[in-house]
């Protein structure tokens, strides 16, 4: 089986401050996502990597970066957290070719800025 | 930006009756999949359609696609306890999953 790994189920971070959250999955896909949802939003792709050390912007963007040194590692940074990233944050993975393969999601991160 | 929207946005009903829930979008679609969530975790995923495709089923699911109406419906016959849960529908374009904002499905004991 798939598993995708979130390091963190809940955060609270103070506004302003760097914030990391972690994922990691264990079947070598090459894609790596990572989405917040919102209520009554639904899922927003915030960055997704085709590769190591690749990158593309999602539909949101502004106030997060990320990093893919490692193949199955993907890091979602939060360089001066602020009340509106409070949220929860999804990971996920998946093959290449999103035409035929399905999308694997951990577990989620919620995170909390105050 | 949303693709897929779902409705009803929640639903409510009684153990053993179906459950339908429909999802539109806006755009040329490569495939379309339904996905489920339970309060506070992860989506898992249910079903792929692909655009050529017009029925699927999966056990007590069935899903249609329609891409001259760019719709789908996902029905859940025989509805149990543990199908309360949201309910997305994600469309996939190249390099994109955009996902709905979702129906929450209750099903009452």
């Amino acid at each position: 089986d798939v598993k995708v790994t979130q390091s963190s189920r809940y955060l609270v971070k103070r506004t302003g401050e760097k914030v990391f959250l972690e994922c990691v999955q264990d079947m070598d896909h090459e894609n790596m996502f990572w989405y917040r949802q919102d209520p009554g939003l639904g899922l927003r792709l915030i960055y997704f990597s085709y590769d190591v050390k690749m990158k593309e912007k999602g539909d949101i963007p502004e106030g997060y970066s990320v990093s893919r040194e490692k193949k199955e590692r993907f890091s979602l940074i939060l360089e001066s957290a602020s009340t509106n990233q409070t949220s929860m944050y999804l990971c996920a993975s998946s093959l290449r070719g999103l035409t035929r393969n399905t999308i694997y999601f951990g577990e989620g991160s919620w995170l909390t800025v105050v | 930006s949303q693709q897929g929207e779902e409705d009803p946005q929640a639903l409510s009903i009684q153990e053993g009756e179906n459950a339908t829930m429909n999802c539109s979008y806006k755009t040329s679609i490569n495939n379309l999949q339904w996905y489920r969530q339970n309060s506070g975790r992860g989506l898992v995923h249910l079903i792929l359609i692909r655009s050529n495709e017009r029925e699927k089923h999966s056990g007590r699911l069935r899903v249609t696609l329609d891409t001259s109406k760019k719709s789908s419906s996902l029905l859940i016959t025989a509805s149990r306890a543990a199908d309360t849960a949201s309910y997305f529908c994600a469309t996939t374009n190249d390099y994109k999953l955009s996902f709905g904002a979702g129906t929450t499905v209750t099903v009452r004991a």
